[in-house]
């Protein structure tokens, strides 16, 4: 029972364009929710989170916005450049510092 | 400087061999995890370690005993390896309540 799901496999962007990427969960405890980025043959790097009591939460060129009533969640990177390109993982967990659920993961390349 | 480092980075052993993965992060951390990638790309949480006692032990066959003989260290041994225990395995990291930071990964392929 997948209770983070990443629906998109992969997603193509030019340079200097917007990435959205998108996850969706189905556990109502989930309040802490995080997005990592992996390089191949490489551990998956901390991006960026966001608490259930926020909507927004902003660093330099990433953004992630929370919509609890959907149950969804969005990373927005603005604009996308090369090295950005990496997989990207959804995570969320039942308070601060739980076990992390995480997503399938979405491939982003990014085009020059 | 490694934060969180595993070894080996690559395992390659036979059916029915038990095997050792070590992890150690130099962060000051006091709550460790380990974490199993399988074919289908899911990271999923195997167990979780705080000032060296278990605190997260997912439904994993008891084949796998993580130990953690200090704060810093979480070694995962793994006894009669079977083919589906082909992963790649991740260590992680964390202050309790704070997020967690991982390491390359071990890559195990069951022959």
């Amino acid at each position: 029972d997948q209770q983070v799901k990443q629906n998109s496999p992969s997603l193509s962007v030019q340079e200097g364009r917007i990435s959205i990427l998108n996850c969706d969960y189905t556990n109502s405890m989930f309040d802490y929710f995080l997005w990592y980025k992996k390089y191949p043959a490489e551990g998956p790097t901390f991006l960026i989170s966001i608490s259930s009591i926020k909507d927004k939460n902003e660093d330099g060129r990433f953004t992630v916005f929370l919509n609890k009533s959907a149950k969804h969640l969005s990373l927005h990177i603005v604009p996308s450049q090369p090295g950005d390109s990496a997989v990207y993982f959804c995570a969320a967990s039942a308070g601060y510092g739980n076990k992390l659920v995480f997503g399938a993961g979405t491939i982003l390349r990014v085009k020059s | 400087d490694t934060a969180v480092s595993q070894t080996p980075k690559y395992l390659v052993t036979q059916m029915g061999n038990d095997k050792s993965i070590k992890c150690e992060q130099n962060l000051g951390h006091d709550t460790m995890y380990w974490y199993k990638q399988d074919s289908k790309k899911f990271l999923k949480i195997m167990f979780s370690y705080n000032n060296k006692e278990l605190i997260i032990n997912e439904t994993v066959p008891n084949r796998f005993s993580p130990k953690s003989p200090d704060k810093a260290h979480l070694n995962l041994h793994i006894n009669s390896l079977e083919l589906g225990d082909s992963a790649v395995y991740f260590c992680a990291s964390s202050r309790v309540e704070e997020t967690q930071y991982f390491g390359p990964g071990t890559r195990l392929l069951v022959l």
